[in-house]
């Protein structure tokens, strides 16, 4: 099965800044999502990176907060934008494969300082 | 509104007994459902699913049954192992095929 990283691992920023996660996949996957897990809270699908297009975002995840890129069929960005302490998350990115079977990497643990 | 719900925030087990996690949903249309597993630093990782045209899936010392009537499912582990003591999570797909997590349960399973 294919493999997937995310970089960085973690990470501790200021209040104010951006900062962009990457994910790469070893192989070409045709759907990636990104999902935010709270403290304490379950997984929160953010989008669905389309290749080629723009991202597609779920309700209460917006553009110019979450920009996501999609370049090609392995690789991703996520962005997080003008952070507060309230952004203090793990942050994944995943691949889906039939039947909705996703598989995740090993996530970005943010803390907004 | 949480469509599935995990109610119990953590479970302690003793080696070779059963664990059994429960999970609750809303949604009646809800047809598919899968339970992941995720330890400390690692992303989850896919365990086992279940269609709701079944009532039970088996896979090794992993079993998931399925109560369509009272939207419940459950994953029963036997043996319980130290190994086994992660963070489960249940998820269900909604319509538009995005999945909806619970919020976890944290299993220690002790020697």
């Amino acid at each position: 099965s294919a493999v997937i990283s995310q970089k960085p691992s973690r990470d501790i920023c200021q209040r104010g800044t951006s900062l962009t996660i990457q994910c790469q996949v070893d192989s070409q996957v045709t759907m990636m999502f990104w999902y935010r897990q709270q403290p304490g809270q379950s997984l929160t699908l953010i989008a669905t990176a389309n290749q080629g297009s723009e991202a597609t975002y779920e309700s209460g995840f917006v553009i110019d907060k979450f920009p996501i890129s999609r370049p090609n069929l392995t690789f991703s960005t996520l962005t997080v934008s003008n952070m507060s302490p309230e952004d203090s998350s793990i942050y994944l990115c995943s691949f889906g494969t039939e039947p909705y079977e996703q598989y995740f990497g090993p996530g970005t643990r943010l803390t907004v300082t | 509104d949480q469509q599935v719900k995990q109610n119990s925030p953590s479970l302690s087990v003793q080696e070779g007994r059963i664990s059994i996690l429960n999970c609750d949903y809303t949604n009646s249309m809800f047809d598919y459902f899968l339970w992941y597993k995720k330890y400390p630093a690692e992303g989850p990782t896919f365990l086992i699913s279940i269609s709701s045209i079944k009532d039970k899936n088996e896979d090794g010392r992993f079993t998931v049954f399925l109560n369509k009537s009272a939207k419940h499912l459950s994953l029963h582990i036997v043996p319980s192992q130290p190994g086994d003591s992660a963070v489960y999570f249940c998820a269900t797909r909604n319509q538009g095929g995005k999945l909806i997590f619970g919020q976890g349960t944290e299993l220690s399973v002790k020697p």
